[in-house]
């Protein structure tokens, strides 16, 4: 079993829906979390770390189920801007940085 | 966050060869980091970058294949030696703090091996 796994994807939406992605880790002992998100032939950049409560940014929700070892991002409202490849990330390491990367999920926003 | 700049941003090289590449960051970062994206691939890590001691390389990567470089705290440079087309990738810095929770990324480095 790998040890981040998301949405195959693709996922072609129209402008304006909301959409969810969810993602699964096997380390019940990891630490933090994150949503990065890269578009076409550019380097991640780092979208919004998740945490237990939930956070919200904008039209951007991200959720944590530790219990679950479950993560998700609903974007609220989609932009033809927000098409790109959403990646799930997870830190493992207790002290430190051991970061751990999912396949990521494709997103195409239609007009 | 830091900025962080890599070159070169693109090459295509000859079988056989080796790059070098190199990132720069505008500010002291305890940790810098090498990672490879193939095609279609997400991310893996190479190495972690140490400064003033040897790289510290995960499962699958060995030294004198991606021999790496941190002279300071602001440098780092990751060689790709005798290269094969198996080696064209997306090359990423990125650097983190021991006590930051997130790390960044350079713009990365192109590589196509023909």
């Amino acid at each position: 079993r790998k040890e981040v796994e998301q949405d195959p994807g693709p996922f072609n939406v129209p402008e304006g829906a909301t959409v969810a992605f969810n993602c699964t880790y096997s380390n019940s002992a990891s630490q933090s979390f994150f949503w990065y998100r890269q578009d076409c032939r550019k380097e991640p950049k780092l979208l919004m770390s998740v945490y237990s409560s939930g956070n919200e940014d904008g039209r951007f929700t991200a959720q944590l189920n530790r219990a679950s070892q479950y993560i998700s991002l609903l974007i609220r409202d989609s932009k033809l801007s927000d098409s790109a490849t959403y990646l799930c990330v997870v830190n493992d390491a207790n002290y430190g940085q051991n970061f751990v990367f999912g396949p990521g999920t494709r997103l195409s926003v239609l007009p | 966050s830091a900025v962080i700049s890599q070159k070169p941003s693109r090459d295509i090289c000859q079988r056989g060869t080796s790059l070098t590449i190199q990132c720069q960051v505008d500010s002291q970062v305890t940790m810098m980091f090498w990672y490879r994206q193939q095609p279609g691939q997400s991310l893996t890590l190479i190495a972690t970058a140490n400064q003033g001691s040897e790289a510290t390389y995960e499962s699958g990567f060995v030294i004198d294949k991606f021999p790496i470089s941190r002279p300071n705290l602001t440098f780092s440079t990751l060689t790709v030696s005798n290269m094969s087309p198996e080696d064209s990738s997306i090359y990423l810095c990125s650097v983190g703090d021991r006590n930051s929770v997130t790390i960044y990324f350079g713009e990365g480095s192109w590589l196509t091996v023909v």
